[in-house]
């Protein structure tokens, strides 16, 4: 079953503006990734912040983790049609194995 | 440095025949871990394995077994395929077990298909 509800499950928006895109999840976590799918494809390791950490910047991403809510949010700052992919949230827990979220299908129009 | 690879890309079955997939790390990476992809649960973890032990599994039935050879890498078999067995599969390496602490890598997938 998955750890967490991500939400909104898609998201359109223009070249240029920003995309947030939330993660809840259910239990303590070590730490939060976030990994980006294109079509199907494998996936691509955005960035990670530890259950210690509150915020992390990574380029025009932009990650806060607030463990008293157990939720996490990506921002996508002054987006590109490139961004265009499934976005997933994934927690590492006690398990030592990744649990996933929904996803949310960004689109991004130029 | 080579990212990580998994073979086939796409497989065709027929339920009750059973079959392979094969993933090899990016070098020097010793943990593999396995996921299954499917629209209807999403991503879910299948087992990760490190120094050729299995050490965590997933919620999955006993049909899915896999390995790791000595040089880190890894096969994992579903056999008596079952239609809801189709799905994109996942490989991910990491340099330590425990992956979640530290970046895992993923390959392409392959893409089985069941009839």
């Amino acid at each position: 079953s998955q750890q967490g509800e991500e939400d909104p499950q898609a998201l359109s928006i223009q070249e240029g503006e920003n995309a947030t895109m939330n993660c809840s999840y259910k239990t303590s976590i070590n730490n939060l990734q976030w990994y980006r799918q294109n079509s199907g494809r494998g996936l691509v390791h955005l960035i990670l912040i530890r259950s210690n950490e509150r915020e992390k910047h990574s380029g025009r991403l932009r990650v806060t983790l607030d463990t008293s809510k157990k939720s996490s949010s990506l921002l996508i700052t002054a987006s590109r049609a490139a961004d265009t992919a499934s976005y997933f949230c994934a927690t590492d827990n006690a398990g030592n194995m990744l649990t996933f979220g929904g996803g949310t299908r960004l689109m991004v129009k130029p | 440095k080579a990212g990580v690879t998994q073979t086939p890309r796409y497989l065709i079955k027929t339920r009750g025949q059973q079959v392979t997939l094969s993933c090899s790390p990016i070098s020097g990476h010793r943990s593999v871990s396995w996921y299954q992809q499917t629209p209807g649960q999403g991503l879910q973890f299948l087992f990760e394995y490190f120094s050729e032990t299995q050490r965590n599994k997933g919620n999955f039935p006993g049909r899915f077994s896999g390995r790791q050879f000595s040089n880190s890498r890894s096969e994992m078999n579903v056999s008596t395929l079952e239609l809801g067995d189709s799905a994109l599969y996942l490989c991910a390496s990491s340099l330590i077990p425990g992956g979640g602490s530290y970046e895992q890598y993923f390959g392409p997938g392959t893409r089985l298909t069941v009839t």
